[in-house]
């Protein structure tokens, strides 16, 4: 698989391969995490999400992380496939009255076959 | 497919101009959000409508305004545009206040010439 320790604008990954996306969060009380996948002319689709109480969730082929620690998210896509590729986003909930989810910079995965 | 309509799709108007982007929500849902995505800023939240209340604002000028009408649809105005404002609008809804996913429509394109 590949992986990236810090946040990178691209990633390209082989057919296959498990893909690993690093997101930095902001705000120490931000308490829920949505991972997101645009295409190309497409609005954001949910992926999946994760709640400040768990460290760990799993779905289909994907798996998010959460350190709390370093405010550090991560998606995890498994056996990565040509229809992966597209732009991820992480977004965070801060948690505070007026303001609504944020969306950290893309990473986009190109997966070639 | 997210259940979140927006017409129209794409719109080209001219500088000082006045448009309206429209957005129905998926059903059920009684939170409206409006996002607008640039190539240099990535997804930045406009402004928060839950059950016709304004809920949230956020990067939202005061050349822009929005409401959320009796049955849930919304409307972003933008006026005096700018080429600046060039960009794609995305409205998203969402069935609880918090802890619960944006699904986002397929936004509008606009371009201010």
């Amino acid at each position: 698989g590949e992986s990236v320790g810090l946040h990178l604008p691209t990633l390209s990954v082989q057919e296959g391969d498990n893909s690993i996306i690093n997101c930095a969060y902001s705000n120490s009380a931000s308490d829920y995490f949505i991972w997101y996948k645009q295409e190309s002319g497409k609005g954001p689709q949910f992926i999946i999400d994760i709640r400040s109480n768990m460290d760990k969730r799993q779905g289909q082929r994907v798996t998010v992380l959460l350190n709390k620690t370093v405010k550090h998210l991560s998606l995890q896509i498994a056996a990565t496939q040509p229809g992966d590729s597209a732009v991820y986003f992480c977004a965070e909930n801060p948690n505070q009255a007026g303001t609504a989810l944020i969306f950290g910079k893309g990473t986009t995965l190109s997966v070639s076959s | 497919d997210s259940g979140v309509t927006q017409t129209p799709k794409h719109l080209i108007t001219a500088t000082g101009q006045r448009v309206t982007l429209r957005c129905s929500p998926r059903s059920g849902d009684l939170s409206v959000y409006w996002y607008q995505q640039s190539l240099d800023q990535g997804l930045q939240f406009l402004i928060q409508y839950y059950n016709g209340e304004e809920r949230a604002k956020g990067n939202i000028l005061e050349r822009f305004s929005a409401q959320q009408f009796p049955d849930l649809h919304s409307e972003l105005n933008l006026s005096s545009l700018e080429l600046g404002d060039s960009a794609l609008y995305f409205c998203a809804s969402s069935a609880l206040l918090e802890d619960s996913p944006l699904h986002f429509g397929n936004g509008t394109r606009l371009t201010v010439t």
